[in-house]
């Protein structure tokens, strides 16, 4: 079965820093998402893309965060300047249609020192 | 706001007995609710939802408005099963991909 790809599977910076997680969503998906889970918490909706924009996003998808699709098959996240509590699991998700069931990566986890 | 509750944070069964994974949820609209299943070392996949009306792996969860439940349930556990599993819950139409999950059970299925 195709599967959502995911790079790097574990990031470490400095706070302060930028970072860029990268995904590979399945290829003929047209929707795409970011989801987190902080250790211990739950796993939290951050932003939804389809037809290259942003088609929802949550309280926690500020101006710190933006998405892209640079080219037919990547879709990243970008923290600007990232936080301590920006430490987290960050899963990628896509479907082929707004109403079919996601498809997860296995996520990269970010440790911001 | 929706919020999806699930009470239990570990659930231990022995193999052939009866689980029951519990959530709860709340949500003004008509909500879509999906349980998701991470099992150790694998991705977060979804099990079934509740449109489908469909049993998977043996699993089944009737959507209760009145009780709004949607409890996931199995006559006989096997070893298998023993995951992370997540009840979410979707307000559907253009947010239906933007999920609220609850925060997870893990199910250990002794031998």
């Amino acid at each position: 079965e195709p599967e959502v790809t995911q790079t790097p599977s574990h990031q470490v910076t400095q706070m302060g820093q930028e970072v860029i997680l990268r995904c590979v969503p399945i290829s003929n998906h047209l929707y795409f998402y970011w989801y987190r889970q902080i250790l211990g918490q739950k796993v939290e909706f951050l932003v939804s893309f389809y037809n290259n924009e942003i088609s929802e996003k949550s309280e926690i998808f500020d101006d710190q965060f933006s998405v892209e699709r640079p080219d037919g098959s990547n879709f990243t996240l970008k923290i600007r300047s990232t936080k301590l509590e920006d430490s987290a699991m960050y899963f990628c998700a896509s479907s082929v249609e707004g109403v079919g069931k996601l498809f997860f990566g296995s996520g990269t986890q970010l440790s911001v020192l | 706001a929706q919020r999806v509750t699930q009470p239990e944070k570990l659930l231990s069964v022995f193999k052939g007995a009866p689980v029951e994974l519990k959530c709860n949820y709340s949500y003004s609209g008509s909500p879509e609710l999906f349980w998701y299943v991470q099992y150790s070392r694998q991705r977060l996949q979804l099990l079934l939802r509740h449109i489908s009306r469909e049993s998977i792996k043996g699993f089944t969860a009737d959507l209760n408005k009145g009780e709004t439940s949607f409890h996931l349930k199995k006559p006989f556990a096997q070893e298998e099963d023993s995951a992370m599993y997540y009840c979410a819950l979707s307000a559907g139409g253009t947010s239906y991909g933007k999920l609220t999950f609850g925060q997870g059970t893990i199910l250990t299925v002794h031998p």
